[in-house]
């Protein structure tokens, strides 16, 4: 089943404490992208990544940080978490031109 | 930073009618355009694709793009109370960029 798996749903944390959320696709997709969902502002990317070691800059990449070392993963790394980035977030996966396009099924981070 | 404007909702029709819903963008450059229909609390689910100029039928869908205009819309007829629910404008180049969303109620 081809399907974007995110880890962990759902997560509390202090501020200033590292975190990763994981991403990963079972598709052999190039594109992987994360966006941030807040009420009233829709969907905000923050990085995308064409393919392996190719990451770029979304429209809110301040405070985030990603990595994509093998096709499959795309971690989301917040090194000092604040309390603005308490949102909830997608990964996401495409296939080329996006005819293929899944969503991971969210987390939600709340930064205390 | 390419834009994405949706008509502002929410957007309440009765159940049958034919639901309407707009979005512009700014980047002429844009190939790719998307309907995504999303329920509260869950991920976005595509519904439509478009990415030449007229109509696109898909069941109870139709999308239309016009480039020269810089729109693309979505309609809904015959609408269900189960189509109640986000539905987000995006468009893509390279990377894909989405509006606010525009919320549907359909009214039994």
């Amino acid at each position: 089943e081809a399907q974007v798996t995110q880890n962990p749903r759902y997560l509390i944390t202090v501020t200033g404490k590292k975190l990763t959320v994981t991403c990963s696709q079972n598709m052999n997709h190039e594109y992987m992208s994360w966006y941030r969902q807040d009420p009233g502002l829709g969907l905000r990317q923050i990085y995308y990544s064409m393919n392996v070691e190719v990451t770029d800059k979304g429209d809110v990449p301040e405070g985030y940080k990603v990595s994509r070392k093998e096709k499959r993963n795309f971690p989301l790394i917040l090194e000092s978490p604040s309390p603005n980035q308490t949102s909830l977030y997608f990964c996401a996966s495409l296939s080329r031109g996006g005819y293929e396009q899944y969503f991971g099924p969210g987390t939600r981070l709340t930064v205390t | 930073q390419k834009e994405v404007e949706q008509n502002s909702g929410p957007l309440s029709v009765p159940e049958g009618a034919i639901a309407s819903l707009n979005c512009t963008y700014s980047d002429r450059g844009s190939q790719s355009f998307f309907w995504y229909r999303q329920y509260s609390g869950k991920s976005p689910e595509l519904i439509m694709s478009i990415y030449s100029n007229g109509d696109k039928e898909d069941g109870r869908f139709t999308a239309q793009l016009n480039k020269a205009s810089q729109y693309v819309s979505l309609l809904i007829r015959d609408s269900q109370p189960s189509d109640s629910a986000t539905y987000l404008c995006a468009v893509s180049d390279y990377k894909l960029s989405f509006g606010a969303g525009t919320t549907v109620t359909v009214r039994a």
